[in-house]
């Protein structure tokens, strides 16, 4: 069973477009974590959300928790070449005995 | 400050032979993970060590066994590798943060062919 669905899986853009990726889940979850990984690299954490409705933002990314912890949003404004890579949220559910799981992930490809 | 270190990076194997992933971190964090990559399927957990002296199994812990050698250390162990566990493998560690949110480092990777 997949605890976390990740959406869309593949999303191909050209730069300066904006775009957002869902994490969805049936389950709730104690924390979220928003991880990026480049090819031939382990995946680097962008942030952690923690309380439902939290809204944070690093710099042109906007990360949401959704008021119930079931899902979270990444949002990116004016999408650059450089923020091309697989984006991979991942949680510890409360009915997943304390183990952190993984959603499969979207893989972002922007153009010049 | 080296965070989590894999070796092997690149292996290829035959069927039925034996191997050994090292991975080492030098973060003091009581927590340690071996997961698997596959195209498609995100990260799955194959064990995983909450503190020095236990480990627990994961979603796809068959064909695979680990040893918490210390707090630093953590190995996976392939005794008899099959073309199923072609994969990239990563480890990471983790200690709670105060949010009482559980964020891993990971190590760069280790791609194993078995053939």
């Amino acid at each position: 069973t997949q605890l976390l669905e990740q959406s869309p899986q593949f999303l191909s853009i050209q730069e300066g477009e904006n775009l957002t990726v869902y994490c969805n889940s049936s389950s709730v979850f104690s924390s979220l974590q928003w991880y990026r990984q480049e090819p031939g690299e382990g995946p680097v954490l962008l942030v952690t959300v923690v309380t439902g409705g939290e809204v944070k933002k690093l710099k042109r990314l906007t990360f949401q928790f959704g008021d119930a912890r079931k899902d979270s949003s990444l949002h990116i404004t004016a999408a650059q070449p450089g923020d091309t890579g697989l984006y991979l949220c991942a949680g510890k559910a409360y009915t997943n005995a304390g183990k952190s799981t993984f959603g499969d992930g979207t893989t972002l490809t922007v153009k010049p | 400050n080296a965070g989590v270190t894999q070796t092997p990076k690149f292996q290829v194997l035959k069927t039925g032979q034996s191997m050994t992933l090292q991975c080492a971190q030098d973060m003091n964090h009581n927590s340690m993970y071996w997961y698997r990559q596959d195209p498609g399927m995100g990260l799955r957990l194959i064990y995983y060590s909450a503190s020095e002296g236990t480990t627990d199994k994961g979603e796809v812990p068959n064909g695979y066994n680990v040893s918490r050698l210390n707090k630093r250390e953590f190995s996976l162990r392939l005794e008899s590798a099959a073309p199923s566990q072609t994969s990239v493998y990563f480890c990471a560690s983790s200690d709670w943060e105060s949010s009482g949110a559980n964020v891993l480092t990971f190590g760069a990777g280790s791609r194993l062919t078995v053939l």
